[in-house]
């Protein structure tokens, strides 16, 4: 199918590691990205990952991409109250400017 | 103003109502899109203009309609809408050359369709 598919929501304490998890359809995907939606906010680009790739870091955030599997995840260390926020997935196929998003990842940071 | 901005912010209208959602890049970019989020659905590609040209049209219903006047502008004219066309109707940017060409998105225009 033409879906990418997202777990809806994900709760974690304060100072743990947040993983949220994506699977996508298209081995040929160049890149996979990670955005973050705040309330009342438009999407704000985290981090992508190339599909060369298996993983990136970039501070508290690291991407890990399993193209045999077709899944992508987002690792975020020592999570704060400030990144809750609706978190999706989004693959670039190979043809011109069309990304396919999935459902986005609620996550809920607890004090 | 930087970045991609979108007017109104919220807009309530009836099914018979004519409207029209605005967008605006101050990124110098080429490419502009329309979006749709409902709650809890993927993000809906509705359409997509190069240089000023359509290039993707996503079997979008007629009632919505795109225009592109120029690369920095992008409207979404609106008419006889559904209840069910309520949404988050979200525009992005992008530079129309290739690899990890990044799509910027403004807030969006919360559409409420009575």
């Amino acid at each position: 199918g033409e879906d990418v598919e997202q777990s809806l929501f994900l709760s974690v304490r304060e100072g743990d590691s947040s993983v949220i998890n994506c699977t996508y359809t298209d081995s040929s995907s160049t890149y996979l990205y990670w955005y973050k939606q705040e309330p009342g906010a438009g999407l704000q680009l985290l981090t992508y990952i190339f599909s060369n790739m298996d993983m990136k870091q970039d501070q508290r955030l690291t991407v890990l991409l399993n193209k045999k599997d077709k899944h992508l995840s987002l690792r975020i260390a020592d999570t704060q109250t400030g990144d809750s926020a609706i978190y999706f997935c989004a693959e670039r196929r190979n043809n011109f400017n069309k990304f396919y998003f999935g459902s986005g990842t609620k996550l809920n940071v607890k004090p | 103003e930087t970045g991609v901005t979108q007017t109104p912010r919220h807009l309530v209208m009836g099914m018979t109502n004519k409207k029209s959602l605005k967008c605006e890049q101050h990124l110098g970019h080429n490419a502009m899109y329309w979006y749709k989020q409902s709650a809890k659905k993927p993000l809906e590609l509705m359409f997509v203009y190069s240089l000023e040209e359509r290039v993707e049209n996503n079997s979008v219903p007629s009632r919505f309609s795109p225009e592109c006047p120029n690369s920095s502008h992008l409207f979404l004219h609106l008419h006889t809408l559904q209840p069910e066309d309520s949404a988050l109707y979200l525009c992005a940017s992008s530079d129309t050359g290739n690899g990890d060409d990044e799509q910027f998105f403004g807030p969006g225009t919360r559409l409420t369709v009575l």
